[in-house]
């Protein structure tokens, strides 16, 4: 059964940027799409976007200009770089594994943006 | 953008049928999924495609999607069913969800 983990840090500065990784665990990460979902009081759940295997990448128009999205398929590890964030970006970031549903997730990590 | 709207709590009593609507333009066109959260926890798959029932999820739950209304229906309902809800669909290659509602179980 596939597990996911997010890992990076809780706090973040304002203008700074967020940097984010899920490392897969019990599948590979062929035949697959990886994703990133954020959950706020405000905005509700969010998809942020995904990278699939064969390296093509998609994310939600409303934060594209400030997303990048990569794999390491050799470290089973993919992950998230959000630039210029603000405190609208406070929220419980996940990975999760999809296709046409997201039928794995990752526990969450919460992230504040705060000086 | 295109949007989903579900209400924001549903309310049913033990071992009573819950229904949960989420409504879209035109979302009979389109694959729906539903998410069940519980406090303190990640997202879990309850329903994909409309109305398939993932390995493991009780066969209390089912789904369905015509027009611009899909609904999750919970048989016999259980405290233990007691969480948040989401629908989701695919959108010009974008993850829409709902904005969530409370089952609470009295």
């Amino acid at each position: 059964q596939v597990q996911l983990q997010e890992s990076g840090p809780g706090l973040v500065k304002p203008s700074e940027t967020l940097s984010l990784t899920c490392a897969v665990s019990g599948a590979p990460m062929t035949s697959y799409h990886w994703d990133w979902v954020r959950q706020s009081a405000g905005k509700g759940v969010e998809w942020i976007g995904r990278v699939s295997f064969s390296g093509n990448t998609n994310s939600n128009p409303s934060l594209e200009s400030r997303v990048t999205l990569s794999m390491d398929a050799s470290k089973s590890q993919f992950s998230l770089t959000l630039t210029s964030v603000t405190a609208a970006d406070t929220a419980t970031y996940y990975c999760a594994r999809a296709d046409h549903s997201f039928d794995s997730w990752g526990q969450g990590l919460l992230v504040t943006v705060s000086s | 953008s295109y949007e989903l709207t579900q209400p924001p709590s549903v309310s049913v009593s033990p071992r009573q049928t819950a229904r949960i609507t989420c409504s879209g333009y035109e979302l009979g066109d389109k694959y729906v999924c539903w998410y069940q959260q519980k406090a303190g926890q990640s997202p879990v798959l309850v329903i994909y495609q409309d109305k398939r029932l993932p390995s493991g999820i009780p066969a209390r739950f089912s789904g369905s999607n015509s027009g611009n209304t899909a609904t999750l229906t919970i048989s016999e309902t259980q405290a233990l069913d007691e969480a948040d809800y989401y629908c989701q669909t695919w959108d010009n290659g974008i993850a829409i969800f709902g904005g969530g509602t409370t089952l609470t179980v009295l």
